[in-house]
């Protein structure tokens, strides 16, 4: 089975903090993706990666950016926090091999900005 | 722009019913299909996926797609309590497209004993 791993289930931190949401998967999948969920929003789509130290913009990038230096590894940095960032993040990955292949997220983080 | 569209619900159904979840997208050119189930407060789970017109059945779970009227939908026979979740339709990219899906925003099950 996939494991995607988020390090932290629950965050709470200060408006202007750097915040730094870490994301491990287990699958050797090349791509991964960072989303926001909010109620009556559905997922949006932060920052995608298809291979390590590449990135694309999704829908919502303001305020956010990413790092990939290890394939398994995906970080989402919030550069100076703020209260409407107060979220749930999700991550996920799945594999480039098909292009059909779905994808399996982590557990989520439940960010709070105060 | 590509959409995934979906019915917020909340959708009512007596336990022991079937629950019908309905879910239409505008790529023409999509080929893969998803359904997700999410608990509140949990993460979306993959519970079926389904790439040809027609069904697949998987336990109390059918997938049905129809490409040509681009619609899909799941079908979840028996519904339990514990089938209460958020159900995420989600659509692949079409041959050549970028690998990101594009999701719908979920449509509330609310199976009452």
């Amino acid at each position: 089975d996939v494991k995607v791993t988020q390090s932290s289930r629950y965050l709470v931190k200060r408006t202007g903090e750097k915040v730094f949401l870490e994301c491990v998967q287990d699958m050797d999948h090349e791509n991964m993706f960072w989303y926001r969920q909010d109620p009556g929003l559905g997922l949006r789509l932060i920052y995608f990666s298809y291979d390590v130290k590449m990135k694309e913009k999704g829908d919502i990038p303001e305020g956010y950016s990413v790092s990939r230096e290890k394939k398994e590894r995906f970080s989402l940095i919030l550069e100076s926090a703020s209260t409407n960032q107060t979220s749930m993040y999700l991550c996920a990955s799945s594999s480039s091999g098909r292009k059909n292949s779905p994808l399996h997220f982590g557990n989520g983080t439940r960010l709070t900005v105060t | 722009q590509k959409e995934v569209e979906q019915n917020s619900g909340p959708l009512s159904v007596p336990e022991g019913a079937i629950a019908s979840l309905n879910c239409t997208y505008s790529d023409r050119g999509s080929q893969s299909f998803f359904w997700y189930r999410q608990y509140s407060g949990k993460s979306p789970e993959l519970i079926m996926s389904i790439y040809s017109n027609g069904d697949k059945e998987d336990g109390r779970f059918t997938a049905q797609l129809n490409k040509a009227s681009q619609y899909v939908s799941l079908l979840i026979r028996d519904s339990q309590p514990s089938d209460s979740a958020t159900y995420l339709c989600a659509v692949g990219p079409p041959s050549g497209g970028s690998y990101i899906p594009t999701f719908g925003r979920g449509t509330s099950l609310i199976v009452h004993p």
